[in-house]
């Protein structure tokens, strides 16, 4: 049981690039989401699904765009790198109720030059 | 606007002591509140919740306590190991959805 998982692990970009990355869970996990950590403001959500064909808007979802076309996966476009989004990004996923603790992947931590 | 704040970055205690975490929310719609460790180089893992129709829960040697008046709520670790030294986070969300907000962090360090 591999939980969630992220790739890859480590990125540098040049400012402009585009990318994806990717997450998958195997826990059949309804809920999916994104968050940026960035020290000394902890975890800020970018966008979730609450099942597949649905997305929404988190805390700071500019510069980034989602899609759910699967339970499975929820991978996370940077549209046009900046170095604003330098950050370590974590994927999470949880069954659909608000009493549910997530699930996180291990990170990817990206460096925008 | 941070909806869960976390006001100490880091804490310091002796091994066999108690650590307590503090956590403070503006949110009154929040009625389920959790606390996740991270090491580093990992994802945080979950530790303990609280619901707000609950002022306490515990699980072995971590207690958390609500106090729902004050919009406050704390992680006691007793008694406290060096394997406890990690990031602790605080995190929030509504009965109907899982927008869970966290706080900042708040470093443990143990000293044996």
């Amino acid at each position: 049981n591999a939980g969630v998982t992220q790739t890859p692990k480590f990125q540098v970009l040049k400012t402009g690039q585009s990318m994806t990355l990717q997450c998958a869970q195997d826990m059949n996990h309804e809920y999916m989401s994104w968050y940026r950590q960035d020290p000394g403001m902890g975890l800020r959500l970018i966008h979730y699904s609450v099942g597949a064909g649905i997305t929404d808007q988190g805390e700071v979802p500019n510069g980034y765009n989602v899609s759910r076309s699967t339970t499975e996966d929820f991978p996370l476009r940077l549209l046009s790198a900046a170095p604003s989004q330098t950050s370590v990004y974590f994927c999470a996923s949880s069954p659909p109720r608000g009493s549910a603790e997530a699930f996180f992947g291990q990170g990817t931590r990206l460096t925008v030059v | 606007d941070q909806q869960v704040k976390q006001n100490s970055p880091s804490l310091s205690v002796q091994e066999g002591r108690i650590s307590i975490l503090n956590c403070d929310y503006t949110n009154s719609m929040f009625d389920y509140f959790l606390w996740y460790k991270k090491y580093p180089a990992e994802g945080p893992t979950f530790l303990i919740s609280i619901s707000s129709i609950k002022d306490k829960n515990e699980d072995g040697r971590f207690t958390v306590f609500l106090n729902k008046s004050a919009k406050h709520l704390s992680l006691h670790i007793v008694p406290s190991q060096p394997g406890d030294s990690a990031v602790y986070f605080c995190a929030a969300s509504g009965s109907f959805n899982n927008d869970m907000r966290f706080g900042a962090g708040t470093r443990l360090t143990v000293k044996p």
